[in-house]
């Protein structure tokens, strides 16, 4: 159960913002939304997370719906070194065994020229 | 530079063998993490640890093993009982609890650059 929902592909032309939705319609309140990225064979990069105030930082902003059952990541401009596959992720902290990071299949985003 | 480490980078087991995969961090961080990712799929949960000599089963982890001796080391242990072992292999580690106790579990996870394990 990946307990998140994101569109397989997305193109973004460079320099424009991409904005990469997610729906996680089952979260709960304790539960923070990250947000990663994997280029081909590389482990996965680190962009942002947040609970339910939007967040910002040098790499992305984070939207987060006021009912929190879906978020935005947004590049605000898009370069070709930005085509990678983003994965939205919540995490879940279990009583005796401590906390779980699901990912699901990600969104594969295509900065094009 | 701090950071996570795993080796090697490519890896190759005949059938029937027990190959271990490394992964090593410099970041004093308490918990850690393996995930097997298969093509075109995202990363499943194989074991965790949230603390020296303690670790707990993920959602595949039959067919591999674990052990977590010191803080900087937890290697993976892929068995001959594990039928389908190809596959990338990322190992992370994220902050626990402070001295004071504080709760870090909102801290992001940080990921190594894997090991692509192969069936020869």
């Amino acid at each position: 159960d990946a307990k998140t929902t994101q569109p397989p592909s997305m193109d973004c032309a460079e320099g424009r913002a991409a904005n990469l939705p997610c729906n996680h319609s089952t979260i709960s309140g304790n539960e923070y939304v990250y947000w990663y990225r994997q280029i081909h064979s590389q482990g996965p990069q680190y962009i942002i997370h947040g609970l339910k105030n939007n967040e910002t930082n040098e790499m992305a902003s984070l939207i987060i719906t006021e009912d929190r059952k879906s978020s935005t990541l947004i590049l605000p401009h898009a370069t070709l070194r930005d085509t990678a596959v983003y994965y939205c992720i919540v995490r879940v902290t279990l009583l005796n065994t401590g906390n779980q990071f699901y990912f699901g299949t990600g969104t594969s985003l295509t900065v094009i020229p | 530079d701090g950071g996570i480490t795993q080796s090697p980078k490519y890896l190759f087991r005949k059938e029937g063998q027990n190959v271990t995969l490394s992964c090593e961090q410099n970041l004093n961080h308490d918990a850690m993490y393996w995930y097997r990712q298969d093509p075109g799929q995202g990363l499943r949960l194989i074991y965790y640890s949230q603390i020296v000599n303690d670790f707990q089963k993920g959602d595949i982890a039959e067919g591999y093993s674990v052990s977590r001796e010191k803080k900087e080391s937890f290697p993976l242990t892929v068995t001959s009982a594990q039928k389908n072992p190809t596959a990338f292999y990322l190992c992370a580690s994220r902050v626990g609890k402070n001295p004071l106790g504080t709760d870090n579990s909102n801290q992001p996870q940080h990921f190594g650059d894997g090991t692509r394990l192969s069936i020869l």
